[in-house]
């Protein structure tokens, strides 16, 4: 099946610095990939549609400066997260689909980000 | 009203129960249906995925779709204490298009 590895899988920085969450589609080329948020005993909040080639879609209430989205080739797409802060810990989840529907949406292990 | 509801639980069965999951939905678009499990600090793990009305069975678990009550389901037959995680429901009215959460059910199997 449709496989999704997303790297690092915990990562611990200092205010003020920038994270850089990377997700790749190993065995399949995608178009588009999500990127979500999730907060301890809560569901998945999407932040953002990544397209291959072109800017990232944004959700309302996402900070586009501050969540920078990159989706350069047909099987990465990456999450920078900017001067972070306390607030931005969380765990960050990616997820592509191999045919648009065809199989659901294959999701990445996610990253635990701490931001100290 | 939320897009989707589901009952947060948690819930908790003795082993080999058999386990249903429901998730509600108000938005008549949605087309395609997903479950997927979550083990705590993992990302979801995609279970069961149907697109129409009716059942899906794989192994243990059927999922169940009725579009005309807007209603589905995730069966676990002969359940595991290997079950226990956050089950979500999922769905999105088309392909590439973002996929809409329910709030996720925890099960606990109790041994």
């Amino acid at each position: 099946g449709a496989v999704v590895s997303q790297h690092p899988s915990w990562v611990i920085c200092k205010s003020g610095t920038s994270v850089k969450i990377e997700c790749r589609s190993l065995d399949f080329q995608a178009t588009t990939m999500f990127w979500y948020r999730q907060f301890p005993k809560q569901s998945l909040m999407l932040m953002a549609t990544s397209n291959e080639g072109s800017k990232a879609t944004y959700e309302q209430g996402v900070e586009k400066d501050k969540f920078l989205i990159n989706h350069a080739s047909l099987t990465l797409s990456t999450l920078t997260v900017t001067s972070a802060h306390p607030e931005d810990s969380s765990f960050y989840i990616c997820s592509a689909s191999s045919q648009g529907l065809g199989d659901g949406y294959t999701f990445g292990s996610g990253t635990r980000l701490t931001v100290v | 009203q939320k897009e989707v509801e589901q009952d947060p639980g948690p819930l908790s069965v003795p082993e080999g129960a058999i386990v249903s999951l429901n998730c509600t939905y108000s938005n008549s678009a949605f087309q395609y249906f997903m479950w997927y499990r979550q083990y705590s600090r993992k990302g979801p793990e995609l279970l069961m995925y149907t697109y129409s009305s009716g059942n899906k069975e794989d192994g243990r678990f059927t999922a169940q779709v009725d579009k005309s009550s807007k209603y589905i389901s995730l069966f676990i037959r002969d359940s595991q204490p290997s079950d226990s995680a956050t089950y979500l429901c999922a769905m999105v009215s088309g392909g590439y298009q973002k996929v809409t959460f329910g709030t996720g059910t925890k099960l606990q199997v109790i041994p």
